[in-house]
């Protein structure tokens, strides 16, 4: 069964503190890994996917990198509005299958 | 962009109504999906639909089904409310490998 482990759970920072949140998967093959940002009361936007170990993709202040075993989402020097829960989920090769969600590490920025 | 839209942002039902939610999306994706995320637990996956009239049960399909009679709509339905049911309810389309969420339902059942 495929799962997601996101930690810490909740993140507190103070503005310019950089840091990075884990996801560890096991996945039966990796088809591809998510990042997703949700901000309260919305739906999740899309942020990156990464598709094989030693990978790396950057928007802003974050950067997504995938190991066989797991990735980190690095924000650097966060701000404020940075402070939203971000959402880790893989998809398998087997088949058509779903995304499979980790419950997601709740970030706090303050200034 | 892509738009997946969903009816209502905030309802609330009374327990043992049949209660009917709508998610459109304007992509032509094939793939669609329903889950419900409640705090501590994170997003679990009801149902998802590859294509007109097809359906899969998703981790927690007890107390609802869907509806996917066209291509850009799949409705979730709940049968018969219950307060368990309380939730926040979200739509999401994918193309390929990236997913596309609606605003989600804000979902009471009193």
């Amino acid at each position: 069964e495929d799962q997601v482990t996101q930690s810490p759970e909740a993140l507190r920072l103070q503005e310019g503190e950089s840091s990075s949140l884990n996801c560890s998967y096991t996945v039966s093959g990796l088809r591809g890994l998510f990042w997703y940002r949700q901000d309260p009361g919305k739906g999740p936007e899309f942020l990156f996917t990464l598709y094989s170990a030693g990978e790396e993709k950057e928007k802003e202040r974050l950067k997504a990198t995938l190991t066989k075993k797991e990735s980190f989402l690095h924000i650097t020097a966060p701000k404020p509005e940075d402070s939203a829960t971000y959402l880790c989920a893989v998809r398998s090769l087997s088949g058509n299958t779903p995304l499979v969600f980790g419950k997601g590490t709740r970030l706090s920025v303050i200034a | 962009d892509v738009k997946v839209t969903q009816s209502s942002r905030y309802l609330v039902k009374r327990t043992g109504e049949k209660v009917f939610l709508e998610c459109v999306q304007d992509m032509d994706h094939e793939n669609m999906f329903w889950y419900r995320q409640d705090p501590g637990l994170g997003l679990r996956l009801i149902y998802f639909s590859y294509d007109v009239k097809m359906k899969e049960k998703g981790d927690i399909p007890e107390g609802y089904s869907v509806s996917r009679e066209k291509k850009e709509r799949f409705s979730l339905i709940l049968e018969s409310a219950s307060t368990n049911q309380t939730s926040m309810y979200l739509c999401a389309s994918n193309v390929r490998d990236k997913a596309f969420f609606g605003q989600g339902t804000r979902l009471t059942v009193v």
